[in-house]
């Protein structure tokens, strides 16, 4: 089955400054890379997410870019507010089944 | 309606007691999704039904009882649990199985099993 990691595990960093995370997967099949945020005792919510036919994508703040030869994928967050401070997965699934793997999760702090 | 909605929000259940868990989407999805969340920990799979059919249980032990009675709804009933069954429950719903979109989730029912 597929394997997701996720690092780094905590990342702190002042407001204004880039947050980058970063994430690998196993499974070659795999063709679907979202990523969610989850504010503590909320739900994971889709911020953005890639196809494996594209290398990058961006919408304002977010940008996830994947390197499917090296099985890595990362999300890149700039000019960092205190309202980006949350838990960010990773995920990949492939057509077979839409089945979510996760990685373990990037817990983000913005220090104002 | 472009939400996934669980009833209850926080749960707490005796051993012995038998209790069920819902979930609503009135997006058209047919792929609907239970996930386990522990505290800091990612969301784990437990089942998948699509076109209210059951095609994915992975391991799950049969104290968990899934049911998805129509397109827009689905349960999970719950039989004499353990506490270490105590959690975050996550539904979510895509739009097929199969095809990769993005899930939509709901914001989960707090179990704890005293």
């Amino acid at each position: 089955g597929e394997n997701v990691e996720q690092h780094p595990s905590t990342l702190s960093v002042q407001e204004g400054d880039s947050a980058v995370i970063k994430c690998t997967y196993s499974d070659s099949a795999s063709n679907y890379f979202p990523w969610y945020k989850q504010e503590l005792g909320k739900r994971p919510q889709l911020i953005i997410d890639i196809r494996s036919n594209v290398g990058e994508k961006k919408d304002q703040r977010i940008a996830v870019t994947l390197n499917k030869t090296a099985k890595h994928f990362s999300l890149h967050i700039t000019e960092t507010q205190p309202e980006d401070s949350a838990v960010y997965f990773c995920a990949a699934s492939n057509n077979a089944g839409n089945m979510l793997t996760f990685g373990g999760g990037t817990r983000l702090m913005v220090k104002p | 309606d472009t939400e996934v909605t669980q009833t209850p929000k926080h749960l707490v259940m005796g051993m012995t007691n038998k209790k069920s868990l819902k979930c609503e989407q009135h997006m058209g999805h047919r792929a609907m999704y239970w996930y386990k969340q522990k505290a800091k920990k990612p969301p784990e799979l437990m089942f998948v039904y699509s076109y209210e059919k059951l095609s994915i249980n992975e391991s799950v032990p049969s104290r968990f009882s899934p049911e998805c009675p129509n397109s827009s709804l689905l349960n999970l009933h719950l039989h004499a649990l353990q506490p270490e069954d105590s959690a975050l429950y996550l539904c979510a719903s895509s739009l097929r199985q199969g095809t990769n979109y993005g899930y939509t989730f709901g914001s989960g029912t707090r179990l704890t099993v005293v």
